[in-house]
This record gives C-alpha cells, structure tokens and sequence, in this order.
C-alpha cells in the first residue's frame, strides 16, 4: 500500500515569509508525528496528533509553528515568519496507534534565505 | 525523560562482513519499545527492527537483529553480511509507553560498506 507522503519535497522562502508543508499518512493510522532533523543530528519531535486533537505539542519551539489535522488524516505544519534557523528536514510519521511503529515519510526540505 | 546514546559517529566495514552499531538509552519507565531506522542519502527514515522491553527474546529482520541487554540498558544493532546498500545513517529511537511518548532518537552512526 502507500506510503506517508510530504509536499512539498523542497521548499526555498525567505526569511519572514509563512510557509506550509503538508503530510499524508499511511491510510488507517490514527496517529500521526512531525519531527524536525537538523544537519547531523537525528530527527526532534514537534508535535503528535491523535485522531483530529493534537495529542502532545510540547516540542514546538515557538508559537511561529502551528500544525492542525482537521479530518483525523492529512495534517498540514504552519509556520510564520520564517527564520533561517527554521531550515531543516521536517519529517512526518504515522502509526496504526501510539505503541506501534512509526512510518516515515520522505520528508520535506525547507530553506530559509 | 528518555535518552539515546550512540557513540559511533562513524563506522567501516567489509563487504560480506558483520557490524555491530552500538546504541545506550536512558529511561525511569518500565515499559517501553527500541527501534532502530535507516536513513540513506536520499533522506528517509527506513523502520529496521523492534524490540519490546518485555520481550524474551532478542528481535531478528533477516539480516538485521537487535542485541538487547536490558540491564546494560543497550541495544545494539548487528547487521550480517553486509552489502554495499547498507551504506547509510543508522539511527537508534525509543519511545516510553506509559505516556506514549513519541520517538527519542540518538544523533547517529553513519556506516560505510567497503568493497
């Protein structure tokens, strides 16, 4: 079946603007994660949905980053005023449920100018 | 909290032969899963292998299995036989279960398979 899919693939702004980067998980999974990977590290967890409700959000770095999942499948991650610090692979994930493993998708390459 | 420890920034290894990536965590839960994910130059996170902190048994994926001693609190990735196509970033995560917490992951090992 298919995968967890991002768009964009890439993504280039410059610094100030609002971009959106989208995800669609695997088909059944109720739960759905972005992390966000810095050059040479591994990937930082940022938010978890549960359904439509964000579960966790506690690592968001600031109230610039906004992720909704209005119909408990396709979740979009919001960030304003963009700065080059924000530039990173942001990774999305998803689950059948909490304790199951995660699926990852190709990811989304975000640079700040 | 939960903490994952990979001290192998890098590592060679011959074709055909078997490596072991070394993976420490930290963690006060009583219940909680390890994974280990490749990621080659490409970008994406590959799901290798699982293992349950109650399981008996160490996990095993054809050509990968997972050393588990959990008074040690490791749990080392062995890959056998190791093919050009394992070259990649190889990263050890957990997660606790008693908050369902989402991944933890260490900073890396980036294995290279030597012809």
């Amino acid at each position: 079946g298919a995968g967890v899919s991002q768009t964009p693939s890439n993504k280039v702004t410059e610094k100030g603007k609002y971009v959106e980067l989208r995800c669609d998980p695997i088909s059944g999974h109720t739960a759905l994660y972005w992390y966000r990977q810095s050059l040479g590290q591994g990937p930082e967890f940022l938010i978890y949905f549960q359904g439509t409700g964000a579960a966790d959000d506690s690592g968001l770095p600031n109230d610039r980053f906004f992720a909704v999942r209005p119909e408990g499948s396709v979740s979009t991650l919001k960030i304003q005023r963009t700065e080059r610090g924000d530039s990173a692979v942001y990774l999305c994930a998803s689950s059948k449920d909490p304790r199951e493993t995660q699926y990852f998708g190709p990811g989304t390459r975000l640079l700040v100018l | 909290a939960q903490k994952i420890t990979q001290t192998q920034p890098g590592m060679f290894v011959q074709e055909k032969e078997a490596v072991t990536l070394d993976c420490t965590y930290d963690t006060s839960d009583p219940s909680y899963g390890l994974f280990w994910y490749k990621q080659p130059s490409s970008g994406e996170m590959i799901f290798l292998i699982y293992q349950g902190s109650y399981d008996q048994q160490n996990a095993t994926e054809g050509r990968y299995s997972l050393n588990f001693q959990k008074a040690r609190k490791s749990a080392n990735l062995v890959i056998s036989a190791s093919q050009l196509g394992d070259s990649a970033m190889y990263f050890c995560a957990m997660s606790a279960y008693s908050g369902n917490t989402p991944l933890v992951f260490g900073k890396g090992t980036r294995l290279s398979v030597i012809a």
